[in-house]
């Protein structure tokens, strides 16, 4: 049973414009909801994290938005970059249950200069 | 702080033999991951160790797959035999403990095909 949905699976982007991928979670123990960012041939890193008792939380041109209620959450990438062309996973995990994270099915980022 | 190492980056088996995987995580973190990664889609957990003790295999292809991490430090996930399915890549995370909102770290991935 997937319990994170993620989309769009791909988005392209003019440099400069604003990306933004959502994603939606069924499981309401979820407690932690991070991003992560997957260049080809390696793993995947972490770009920020969130946690429900906040609404938003911002670094640097990255931006979480979260809606607990509609158990749903979102990533924007302000002023996106060619650099930022990557693949981007959502995930949560219970923090008291070993932080096992349960991903999305990715969106691949394309920035096009 | 070093990374975490994966070996071999990349495997060829036919279907029906057998491959192990190997990792050494961040020194110091006490629980350790694998996933496993197919095309296309987002990573699954296989394991999760706390130091030399599983702590979740509930998603792990027992009839098939296996995993080990003596002495709580590196960890082998073996595959016998495999099967055209099992073609993805295998990641493993590392975090300094199963706890909170720790960081998990992840290798670059081994990347296994099953002809």
């Amino acid at each position: 049973q997937q319990q994170v949905k993620q989309s769009p699976q791909s988005l392209i982007v003019q440099k400069g414009g604003i990306s933004i991928i959502n994603c939606a979670y069924e499981n309401t123990a979820f407690d932690y909801f991070p991003w992560y960012q997957q260049f080809p041939g390696k793993g995947p890193a972490l770009l920020i994290a969130i946690r429900p008792d906040v609404s938003e939380k911002k670094e640097g041109r990255f931006t979480i938005s979260f809606n607990k209620s509609a158990k749903q959450f979102s990533l924007h990438i302000m002023d996106s970059q060619p650099g930022d062309s990557a693949t981007y996973f959502c995930a949560a995990s219970v923090r008291a249950a070993g932080n096992k994270l349960t991903f999305g099915g990715g969106t691949r980022v394309l920035v096009k200069p | 702080e070093a990374g975490v190492a994966q070996s071999p980056r990349y495997k060829i088996i036919e279907k029906r033999q057998s491959v192990a995987f190997w990792c050494n995580p961040i020194s110091g973190h006490a629980t350790l991951y694998w996933y496993q990664q197919i095309l296309g889609q987002g990573p699954k957990l296989l394991i999760q160790f706390q130091n030399n003790g599983v702590v979740d295999d509930s998603q792990l292809p027992k009839d098939r797959f296996s995993a080990e991490r003596l002495k709580g430090v590196d960890s082998t996930l073996k595959i016998q035999p495999a099967k055209l399915e099992d073609s993805a890549v295998y990641l493993c995370a590392s975090s300094l403990d199963g706890l909170g909102a720790n960081v998990l770290t992840f290798g670059a991935g081994s990347r296994l095909t099953v002809l």
